[in-house]
């Protein structure tokens, strides 16, 4: 059962900010939100992770809303480069069991010229 | 740094045949996981590790088996493969299960 959900693509301008958003009203207290994203072909590359207070990196901003239920991954000055599918993730903190990622179809976006 | 790195990066193989798909890490990490991503979907856990010497199913392990032997280290064998199993594999590591995992390039194997 998806954990997330996020719209399927998305298309953002060129040096614009793009604006990513994710659904997570079951999140757990113990679980983070964690943004991947793949470009064609390649492995998964990890973005940014949060459990309740925004976060910012030299890639991206993570928003999450009070209630954590749901998030919005912000890139600041969308490039091409940045075509890909984007995944959010919930994880636990924590687990001792399968720790691996749950991956649902996550966003395509495309960054126009 | 290398990062994590898998050989080979392609294969096709016939049906039955049997083949080791080799991920490295040089990055001295405790967990490494395999995946699958099948075309139009997001990555599958096959199967992953906590630790040198161990290992432990995830949600698609059937067909496949793992080992650990070395930490930096972590091999996926299928032992009789099938056309299902054609597919894209992926391995990753983390320092711990909370951090973030550093993904491999990829395999892609095709079975006839």
């Amino acid at each position: 059962d998806a954990k997330t959900t996020q719209p399927p693509s998305m298309d953002c301008a060129e040096g614009r900010a793009a604006n990513l958003p994710c659904n997570h009203s079951t999140i757990s207290g113990n679980e983070y939100v964690y943004w991947y994203r793949q470009i064609h072909s390649q492995g998964p590359q990890y973005i940014i992770h949060g459990l309740k207070n925004n976060e910012t990196n030299e890639m991206a901003s993570l928003i999450i809303t009070e209630d954590r239920k749901s998030s919005t991954l912000i890139l600041p000055h969308a490039t091409l480069r940045d075509t890909a599918v984007y995944y959010c993730i919930v994880s636990p903190i924590s687990g001792g069991g399968a720790d691996g990622l749950t991956f649902g179809k996550g966003t395509h976006l495309i960054i126009q010229p | 740094n290398a990062g994590v790195t898998q050989t080979p990066k392609f294969r096709v193989l016939k049906t039955g045949q049997s083949m080791t798909l080799l991920c490295a890490q040089d990055m001295n990490h405790e967990y490494m996981y395999w995946y699958r991503q099948d075309p139009g979907m997001g990555l599958r856990l096959i199967h992953y590790s906590v630790g040198e010497g161990t290992t432990a199913k995830g949600e698609v392990p059937d067909g496949y088996n793992v080992s650990r032997l070395k930490k930096q280290n972590f091999l996926l064998g299928l032992e009789s493969a099938a056309p299902s199993q054609t597919s894209v594999y992926f391995c990753a590591s983390s320092r711990h299960s909370a951090y973030e995992q550093y993904f491999g390039p990829g395999t892609r194997l095709t079975v006839t």
